[in-house]
């Protein structure tokens, strides 16, 4: 069972438009989430993350919203740039009494940004 | 360097043999996770390390699987009697602590590890 879901494999956007990514959780325990940004034959490079209490976050061209009620958070770019494609990676952790906080990712979603 | 450093970035090995995967961790970094990517799959946690406390180990998929980290620095993951299903990038990733401080986890660009 998929706990973060990612349902667009891929996306294409223009140069200078926004770009959309948006993800979808079903673990009422996840209180974290972050977006990753790989490259091909690199590791995930962390972007932006926000907190349960907060519904959006921004920094520079990356703005993340969350919405609890619905388990959505969505990753906003604007304006997108050639630079931005990549598989982006929405990841969530919960509250662990355990201490263990470990991240359920998506499986991705690919942005190419066309010039 | 002042990232996640793994070695080796790729192996290949024949199946049956053991494999031994080593992670350095961003300096002052005392939370260590290690992570595979198999074909076309997400990223699935395997191990957590958090300063001198014992290991989270609920994600290692078999008894095959083991990992320790020397002296909350290092840390290696060992995969004994290699089976070709073992064939995944592994992932490691550090951050300054674990929660509640909201600390993002910083990866390595991974071994890539490839079983004949």
């Amino acid at each position: 069972d998929q706990q973060v879901k990612q349902n667009s494999p891929s996306l294409s956007v223009q140069e200078g438009r926004i770009s959309i990514l948006n993800c979808d959780y079903t673990n009422s325990m996840f209180d974290y989430f972050l977006w990753y940004k790989k490259y091909p034959a690199e590791g995930p490079t962390f972007l932006i993350s926000i907190s349960s209490i907060k519904d959006k976050n921004e920094d520079g061209r990356f703005t993340v919203f969350l919405n609890k009620s619905a388990k959505h958070l969505s990753l906003h770019i604007v304006p997108s740039q050639p630079g931005d494609s990549a598989v982006y990676f929405c990841a969530a952790s919960p509250y662990s009494g355990a201490g263990s906080y470990q991240l359920t990712f998506g499986k991705g979603t690919k942005l190419s940004v066309i010039p | 360097g002042a990232g996640v450093s793994q070695s080796p970035s790729n192996k290949v090995t024949e199946k049956g043999k053991d494999v031994e995967l080593r992670c350095d961790p961003i300096s002052g970094h005392t939370a260590l996770y290690w992570y595979r990517q198999s074909l076309g799959q997400g990223l699935e946690f395997l191990i957590y390390f958090q300063g001198n406390s014992a290991p989270d180990k609920s994600g290692l998929p078999s008894d095959r699987f083991s990992a320790e980290r020397t002296g909350g620095s290092v840390s290696t993951l060992t995969i004994q009697r290699t089976q070709q299903e073992d064939s995944a990038v592994y992932l490691c990733a550090s951050s300054l602590a674990a929660r509640p401080n909201n600390q993002p986890q910083h990866f390595g660009d991974g071994t890539r590890l490839s079983i004949l």
